[in-house]
């Protein structure tokens, strides 16, 4: 089945010290985001790529960084994760653009997260 | 800027009975497309049912259905027939259908189903 996963689905770093995160999909998508969720609250952006092009949200703290090697594949890095990083981070995908099925316009697929817990 | 709005921080039903989740959004655009997303224990965020904006119609899948009212700028979620499984936080979700591609999401609703 076509999904996103998630790896690992648990990480703990210890404050201070470089973590990256990966996601990968099979589904062909050209637009992958970045959320972080902390604990109740909903899902907020922290960036997003459309094909190759890197769109980060204004108040996306400079300590997370993101990098897309190819379609397939994309990562979170935190360089320095702090006490007030731990939380559930949402990869999600979409398809957009010329050929998006009409009844799939704006979706967004959700991976598993990874919990991440700072110590 | 698009806002959205869940006022049920927790909502409870009695299983086989149909349960209401409230969404409104704010915005100026005529054309969107708006989202319920279901968050299991799990954590891993499910596409419920989506409703296009120029649609009159109300979507449905199966137990789920929205009341979708344009002009009142509200979207709410009928689920009929509840079953255990359907316990997770709900999150309402909007989308501009122009060049902003990211989701707005509302502060979800924690529906817990009795026995």
């Amino acid at each position: 089945d076509a999904m996103v996963i998630q790896n690992p689905r648990y990480q703990v770093t210890q404050f201070g010290k470089p973590v990256t995160l990966s996601c990968s999909q099979t589904l062909n998508h050209n637009v992958m985001y970045w959320y972080q969720q902390k604990s109740s609250q909903a899902p907020k952006l922290l960036f997003h790529y459309y094909d190759k092009d890197f769109n980060n949200e204004a108040d996306t703290p400079d300590n997370f960084q993101s990098r897309r090697p190819n379609t397939s594949f994309c990562f979170l890095d935190i360089r320095s994760p702090g006490l007030g990083d731990a939380a559930m981070y949402l990869c999600a995908t979409s398809r957009s653009g010329q050929g998006t099925p009409s009844g799939r316009a704006g979706e967004q697929f959700f991976g598993p997260g990874t919990r991440l817990t700072v110590l | 800027a698009q806002t959205v709005t869940q006022s049920q921080p927790e909502m409870s039903v009695q299983e086989a009975e149909t349960v209401t989740l409230s969404c409104t959004y704010d915005t100026s655009e005529s054309d969107y497309y708006l989202f319920w997303y279901k968050q299991p224990p799990s954590r891993q965020m499910i596409l419920v049912i989506r409703q296009e904006a120029y649609k009159q119609q109300n979507a449905t899948e199966n137990r789920f259905s929205v009341n979708f009212q344009k002009a009142a700028k509200s979207f709410s979620l009928k689920i009929s027939d509840s079953q255990l499984g359907d316990a997770a936080m709900y999150f309402c979700a909007y989308r501009s259908s122009r060049s902003a591609r990211q989701l707005t999401f509302g502060s979800g609703t924690q529906l817990t189903v009795l026995p």
